[in-house]
């Protein structure tokens, strides 16, 4: 498996508190996303990250925020957590992005938001 | 924007049966990846697709890509239990950073 981990794996949190979620690699690659996993929604892409400091929104953005200072580190903030944010979220990781390699994924992180 | 759909959703098939599961796409598509993710685990890439009318295989999955590269599809022959999971497409546009996934199709084997 690829040098990626997710922290937490299971957290447990209260409406309105702020949330971060951390993805680091040992790949040095230069694309970095962040998924949520629902049922029968399968994969929707947060945010994305093409470089240090380099990012953009995906699919389902809204009341998330992410940080990359570093190029193995990608950071998913939530701001105020609310019940329908809870998902297992994933972090994965691609050497070319655009040019489609595969991209490997972490082992997730499952947020309950009560 | 572009959309994939993928169908089945769910497909549940005795073992030794076949199964296929396809993705659509309402517009021309750059390229397209597979993953398979097992029951409790995360999704691991399967392989890629490039080119007009290609058709890959490993083992018993044959995996192909439309003439139009509008379509693609995973076929497993002769399924087993250790095929059990939920198996995705993904894409990404022509310049795009983002790496797009459909809904995926579970896929449950009865021994």
């Amino acid at each position: 498996d690829a040098g990626i981990t997710q922290s937490p794996r299971h957290k447990v949190t209260e409406t309105g508190t702020p949330v971060t979620l951390r993805c680091h690699q040992t790949e040095n690659h230069r694309y970095m996303y962040w998924y949520r996993q629902d049922p029968g929604h399968g994969l929707r892409l947060i945010h994305y990250s093409y470089g240090v400091k380099d990012t953009d929104k995906g699919e389902v953005s809204d009341g998330y925020s992410v940080s990359r200072s570093k190029t193995e580190d990608f950071l998913l903030t939530l701001e105020s957590a609310t019940s329908s944010q809870t998902s297992v979220y994933f972090c994965a990781i691609s050497e070319t992005g655009h040019l489609n390699t595969e991209a490997f994924f972490g082992q997730g992180t499952r947020l309950t938001v009560v | 924007g572009q959309q994939v759909m993928q169908i089945p959703q769910y497909q549940h098939v005795q073992e030794g049966e076949d199964f296929t599961t396809y993705c659509n796409s309402s517009t021309t598509l750059s390229n397209i990846q597979w993953y398979k993710q097992r029951p409790g685990g995360h999704p691991v890439f399967l392989i890629q697709l490039v080119k007009s009318g290609e058709v890959k295989k490993q083992k018993r999955l044959t995996f192909q890509f439309g003439e139009a590269k509008k379509n693609s599809s995973l076929h497993i022959t002769a399924t087993q239990t250790t095929d059990v999971g939920t198996y995705f497409c993904a894409y990404s546009g022509a310049g795009s950073y983002q790496l797009t996934f459909g809904k995926g199709t579970k896929l449950s084997v009865i021994p």
